[in-house]
């Protein structure tokens, strides 16, 4: 069965203070892996999607990256509007759908 | 209004109560979706539904009926729920399946007493 495990569970750094979040997936033929964000009490935002190994994308203080088992979602400096659940999903060719992991749970404390 | 509606934004209903959940899109997408998110675990797929036809179910309890009048609207018709399907239900679209972003709304907090 297709997974999407994301750790740390919840994350809290001082304000500045960079970090990554990681995202292991398990399909072989990966389509495309799309992150978001989710502030709470909201429908999840979208950030990025990666479709190939040695991708990245950048907005803001959020860079993601691609490997063939995962995604990093790089945070540098980041500010107290940054605290969120990021999540990240895969979708692999012959399944249209998105498997979601479980997020991260990110607090940046002022 | 632009992206994604839902209404209502809170619910809440007892078992034996029927309701309507209602997504609306204004992004001119083909495909539409509803997802249920449980405290601690991943968004659930539930349907999908690609030019007003039903792609996917996922497994769903028949208590969950979900209805596509056209591209832009997608229902879910609620009816003798449980308690454990309280959560967080939202809707996405996309402009086709496949390798498309889906964007969301910012869902229907469900509370089944």
């Amino acid at each position: 069965e297709d997974q999407v495990t994301q750790s740390p569970e919840a994350l809290r750094l001082q304000e500045g203070e960079s970090s990554s979040l990681n995202c292991s997936y398990t399909v072989s033929g990966l389509r495309g892996l799309f992150w978001y964000r989710q502030d709470p009490g909201k429908g999840p935002e979208f950030l990025f999607t990666l479709y190939s190994a040695g991708e990245e994308k950048e907005k803001e203080r959020l860079k993601a990256t691609l490997t063939k088992k995962e995604s990093f979602l790089h945070i540098t400096a980041p500010k107290p509007e940054d605290s969120a659940t990021y999540l990240c999903a895969q979708e692999d060719f012959g399944n249209e759908k998105l498997t979601f992991g479980t997020g991260t749970r990110l607090t940046i404390i002022p | 209004e632009t992206g994604v509606t839902q209404t209502p934004r809170h619910l809440v209903m007892g078992m034996t109560n029927k309701k309507s959940l209602k997504c609306e899109q204004h992004l001119g997408h083909n495909a539409m979706y509803w997802y249920k998110q449980s405290a601690k675990k991943p968004l659930e797929l539930m349907f999908v539904y690609n030019f007003k036809e039903q792609t996917e179910n996922n497994s769903v309890p028949s208590r969950f009926s979900p209805e596509c009048p056209n591209s832009s609207h997608l229902f879910l018709h609620l009816h003798t729920l449980q308690p454990e399907d309280s959560a967080l239900y939202l809707c996405a679209s996309s402009p086709n399946l496949s390798q498309e972003t889906q964007y969301f709304g910012p869902g229907t907090r469900l509370l089944v007493l």
